[in-house]
């Protein structure tokens, strides 16, 4: 099974309605974090959480919320689509090890969102 | 926001030729480099990080180098496969755990 997961995997919507993706992760890392991939850029960070009681927007925040439910459980809502959020989405997640200088992120599988 | 870049966009090589390509980055500050491979409707899979001025990591028939003065990362690839076609990402990593991607390498390896 996979470790970080990501509802759903495919998603068409209309502008105006509200979206949420979910990711869950069985890693037992601490962070988390929302990236969304377009054509001919890189991915680019939405949000990012260090624990439970931790949200911090990321660089392109607007437009998005995001919710930590448990450790496991971070989801990513779009509270009115617009047609440029059309996009691929992953979620990651990381837990640095005590005394390690670099933090590696391990990916969802990504969800593909269109914005009619 | 730093400005990572990756070159070329795409690449198509024949089987068993060896390529490579480049990732670009703020050279001041530098704190690590990852690079990612990601092949299509898969989840990006951690290939290296390199913390270290002339740091070279290597996976098999792949390998990475790196020059935090001038600011770049090379990945090689010997002897490609098709196997080995997928988009290779770089990241710069900020103290704090952020990263910031370049836009890909894609590789298209021809049988």
């Amino acid at each position: 099974d996979a470790d970080v997961t990501q509802t759903p995997r495919n998603r068409i919507t209309k502008t105006g309605k509200r979206i949420m993706l979910e990711c869950s992760q069985t890693k037992g890392h601490d962070r988390m974090y929302w990236y969304r991939q377009d054509p001919g850029l890189g991915l680019r960070l939405i949000y990012y959480s260090f624990d439970v009681k931790d949200i911090n927007k990321g660089e392109i925040s607007d437009g998005y919320s995001v919710s930590r439910q448990a450790q496991a459980k971070f989801s990513l809502s779009l509270e009115s689509a617009i047609p440029n959020q059309t996009a691929l989405y992953f979620c990651a997640t990381s837990d640095p090890r005590e005394g390690a200088r670099t933090d590696t992120q391990y990916f969802g599988p990504g969800t593909r969102l269109t914005v009619l | 926001i730093l400005n990572v870049e990756q070159s070329p966009q795409s690449l198509h090589v024949q089987e068993g030729d060896s390529t490579n390509f480049t990732c670009s980055f703020p050279s001041s500050n530098f704190y690590a480099l990852h690079w990612y491979r990601w092949e299509t409707a898969k989840s990006p899979e951690a290939l290296f990080v390199m913390t270290l001025n002339g740091d070279e990591k290597k996976k098999g028939r792949i390998s990475a180098t790196l020059n935090t003065k001038e600011g770049y990362s090379y990945l090689y690839i010997k002897g490609s496969q098709p196997e080995d076609s997928a988009t290779y990402l770089c990241a710069q990593e900020t103290s704090g755990s952020r990263l910031t991607f370049g836009e890909g390498t894609q590789l298209t390896v021809n049988p």
